[in-house]
């Protein structure tokens, strides 16, 4: 069965500094591989996706993920956090595009100003 | 906002009542996916549509669990004789169809359901 992992359940970062929240897959076919984020009391926000193609994906908030298929891993990294990044990160995957996502446990954020 | 809504928001119930959940997709989706999500923990599969068909259903969908999607349009998912451990947030999520090429799901805001 597929299954997302995430080792971090909470990681505290002070603000500016950089930040690695770390991800891995099992799956024995192609996955779609995503990063969800969760603010506080909102719902959940696709942040960025890997479908095919470049094996280093970004979003518009400075985040980037890569995807490396030997490691089976999608880690998530941003160079300099701010106080606004606090939020439940969750990585997730899907088998095809019509299939459900399976999501990873999460890893709360916490930037210390 | 992405378009998915939800209602309730809250719900408060006490241990053995039933409950209903109501979610409105975007207009144009055909798909329809309900999650549970418990404290700590990721959002969980429990049931997916296409159009008014049901087509997949969690092991963690036990038999008080049921969930509609009468016309293809809105869903509800009910949970009778509701117990302790259904305190949760219930999402519901939707996207195009297609049989090829990704469809992002967009999810509602949720369903906090807090038996006593």
């Amino acid at each position: 069965a597929q299954s997302v992992t995430q080792l971090d359940s909470q990681v505290p970062v002070f603000e500016e500094a950089p930040v690695e929240l770390r991800c891995n897959y099992s799956s024995s076919v192609s996955v779609y591989l995503f990063w969800y984020v969760q603010y506080p009391n909102q719902g959940l926000q696709l942040l960025l996706k890997y479908l095919s193609g470049s094996t280093l994906v970004e979003s518009i908030n400075g985040f980037e993920a890569e995807f490396n298929k030997s490691q089976t891993s999608f880690h998530l990294r941003k160079p300099s956090v701010h106080i606004s990044d606090t939020a439940e990160y969750f990585c997730a995957a899907m088998k095809t595009s019509y299939d459900k996502v399976i999501f990873g446990p999460g890893t709360s954020l916490s930037v210390i100003p | 906002d992405t378009g998915v809504s939800q209602n309730p928001r809250h719900k408060i119930t006490k241990r053995g009542q039933n409950v209903t959940f109501r979610c409105d997709p975007i207009s144009e989706h055909n798909r329809l996916y309900w999650y549970r999500q418990t404290l700590g923990q990721g959002p969980e599969f429990l049931t997916y549509f296409q159009n008014e068909a049901q087509l997949e259903k969690s092991r963690l969908l036990s038999d008080r669990f049921s969930a509609e999607r009468p016309k293809g349009s809105f869903s509800t998912l009910e949970i009778q004789r509701t117990e302790q451990g259904d305190s949760a947030m219930y999402l519901c999520a939707s996207s195009l169809g297609g049989t090829s090429g990704y469809n992002e799901q967009f999810f509602g805001p949720g369903t906090r359901l807090t038996v006593l």
